[in-house]
Parts: structure tokens; C-alpha cells; sequence
């Protein structure tokens, strides 16, 4: 079956200016995570999503990022008045259950000028 | 929180030769244990993993790893490489119980000379 999407594959931004990354999990996931995959840090989580429950935003790095699911299914990450140090390829992963393997979009790579 | 710890970030061998990548962890709970992989270009894909069980797990194409309690490792191990094996692997851990969120290692990147 499909696999998880995101989109866009690429995206270039002057700073400043705000973006909106958008995951599509595996149908049928209930629980969706986004990291982050930097130079220098390696892969950091950044939120997680599972079923109605209240998101665990405890990985977000300033509150210039926000996040939210719609419907239980697409997730956008939105990052506000973005900085240099957001570059970074911005991943996406959905788990059938809060304690299975997680399986992850090709990403967004965010560039911010 | 828990950290994961990778050692020698850049591997280069040759076909046929063996590779083992060793991945610690610090976290006072029961964890699960996982690899992924990262082919140039492509998206992480799952290697393996352990949960519970036979501490010596098996995954795609011929890698396993074994999972020692008392040392709080999980290294990665194939007998013989080959060229396609080049790509950055990632040792991965999350709580047993907990929100699920994986801590990742810096990974190991692992080119192969044909």
C-alpha cells in the first residue's frame, strides 16, 4: 500500500516568512510523529499525535513551530517567521499504534535563506 | 531522556569485508531497539528491531544485532558486506512505556568499495 507522503519535497524561504509542511500517513495510522534532521544534530523528535489525545509538543523548539492534525489523518507542521537555523529536512512517520515501528516520509527539505 | 550513543560516524570498507556498528543507550527503563537505514536518496527504512524475546534479532538483508541488557547495547552486524550496504545507518530506542517518541543516534555512515 501507499507509504507515507509529504509534501513539498523541497521548499526555499527567506527568513522571516512563514512555511507549512504537510504529512500524509499510512491510512488506518493513528499515530503520526515529526522530527527534524539537521547537520550537527542528527534526528531530533519534534511532536507527536495519537488518536484524540492531546498532542505531545514537548520536542518543539520555540513557539515559532505549531502543528496540528486534522481529522485524524494529514498533519501540516508550520513554522512561523522562519530563522536560518530552521534548514533542516523535516520528516514525518506514522505507527499503527502508540507502541509499534514507526515508518517515515521521504521528507521536506526546508531551506531558509 | 534517554541518549543514544554511535561511535565511528564514517566507515569505509570493502566488499566482503564484515561491519559491526555499535549503538549504546542510556535510559533506566525497558526499551524497544530498532535500526533504520538511509539508502543515498531514498527515506529511512527499518533494518530491524527488538522489542521482547530472542535477544539476537535478524533483519533485511542479511544484518542482525544483538541486544545485550548489561551493556545497554544494540550493536548492527553483517558478515559480508556488499556495495548496495553503502548508506547511513541509524540505531534508534524508545520507551517501553512512554510516548513513543524515538531518540536517535548521530549515525553511522558506511560506504562500501566495490
Amino acid at each position: 500500500g501507499a507509504g507515507v507522503s509529504q509534501s513539498p519535497s523541497n521548499k526555499v524561504t527567506e527568513k522571516g516568512k512563514d512555511v507549512e509542511l504537510r504529512c500524509d500517513p499510512i491510512s488506518g495510522h493513528t499515530a503520526l510523529y515529526w522530527y527534524r534532521q539537521s547537520l550537527g544534530q542528527g534526528l531530533e523528535f519534534l511532536i507527536y499525535f495519537q488518536g484524540n489525545s492531546a498532542p505531545d509538543k514537548s520536542g518543539l523548539p520555540s513557539d515559532r513551530f505549531s502543528a496540528e492534525r486534522t481529522g485524524g489523518s494529514v498533519s501540516t507542521l508550520t513554522i512561523q517567521r522562519t530563522q536560518q537555523e530552521d534548514s533542516a529536512v523535516y520528516l514525518c512517520a506514522s505507527s499503527r499504534g502508540q507502541a509499534n515501528e514507526q515508518f517515515f516520509g521521504p521528507g521536506t527539505r526546508l531551506t531558509v535563506l | 531522556a534517554q541518549s543514544v550513543s554511535q561511535h565511528n560516524h564514517h566507515v569505509i570498507l570493502s566488499e566482503a569485508a564484515s561491519l559491526e556498528l555499535g549503538c549504546n543507550y542510556s535510559y533506566g527503563g525497558t526499551v524497544n531497539l530498532f535500526w533504520y537505514v538511509q539508502y543515498p536518496g531514498q527515506h529511512l527504512q527499518l533494518l530491524l528491531k527488538y522489542f521482547s524475546g530472542d535477544p539476537l534479532v535478524k533483519g533485511i538483508k542479511g544484518f542482525e544485532a544483538e541486544f545485550i541488557k548489561s551493556k545497554f547495547s544494540f550493536n548492527l552486524r553483517k558478515p559480508s558486506v556488499q556495495w548496495s550496504d553503502t548508506a547511513e545507518y541509524f540505531c534508534a530506542v524508545n520507551p517501553r512505556l512512554g510516548n513513543n517518541r524515538l531518540a536517535f543516534g548521530k549515525g553511522n555512515q558506511v560506504v562500501v568499495i566495490p
